[in-house]
């Protein structure tokens, strides 16, 4: 059962443009919801992160929107440049408990054209 | 550069065969983490351990195990190996208080 659902799959964006992606979950136990982002060859790398008690957060160019009714979330960069093009992953996962497992949207290829 | 380490960086092996993968958590992590990425399934989560002990079970098949040693590493264990087995596996850890996880480079296994 696929509980983080992401979306698109894949995203071409033109530099200096906004890439959005969304992810929508089902378990309203979760409270944790980080992106990772991961190059070829390399391991997911945490980018930015957010907790249901707030709607969004900003960290540079890149925020997250959270919308705790509609479960869903999503991740806006901003100023797209060459650089982030690179594979994005949602996340979600309870965090107040020993146990804190991640369950992983399908990921987003994202393609910034110079 | 996570600080998470894990070796091998790749291992080629054949059907039927048991492997080790081994990790090094951030230092001062007591968690640490193992995770399956595959074309198919995307990145699945396998097992957890917190200071030694089994704390969460997810997808994991019989035929692995895992645990963590007094000094916090982790090794990931797979025997009989199948085709399906062939993926990337990473490790994460976090820290007691603030539970962001941190990933490893990972070992990517091939089983021909």
């Amino acid at each position: 059962q696929q509980q983080v659902k992401q979306s698109p799959q894949s995203l071409i964006v033109q530099k200096g443009g906004i890439s959005i992606i969304n992810c929508a979950y089902e378990n309203t136990a979760f409270d944790y919801f980080p992106w990772y982002q991961q190059f070829p060859g390399k391991g997911p790398a945490l980018l930015i992160a957010i907790r249901p008690d707030v709607s969004e957060k900003k960290e540079g160019r890149f925020t997250i929107s959270f919308n705790k009714s509609a479960k869903q979330f999503s991740l806006h960069i901003m100023d797209s440049q060459p650089g982030d093009s690179a594979t994005y992953f949602c996340a979600a996962g309870v965090r107040d408990t020993g146990r804190r497992a991640l369950t992983f949207g399908s990921g987003t290829r994202l393609q910034v054209q110079p | 550069d996570s600080g998470v380490t894990q070796t091998p960086k790749h291992l080629i092996t054949a059907t039927g065969q048991r492997v080790t993968l081994r990790c090094s958590p951030r230092s001062g992590d007591l968690s640490v983490y193992w995770y399956q990425q595959s074309l198919d399934q995307g990145l699945q989560f396998l097992i957890q351990y917190y200071n030694g002990e089994e704390r969460a079970k997810g997808n994991i098949l019989e035929r692995f195990s895992a645990q963590q040693f007094p000094d916090l590493h982790s090794e990931l264990n797979l025997s009989s190996l199948e085709l399906g087995d062939s993926a990337l596996y990473f490790c994460a850890s976090s820290g007691l208080l603030s539970g962001e996880q941190y990933f490893g480079p990972g070992t990517r296994l091939t089983v021909t």
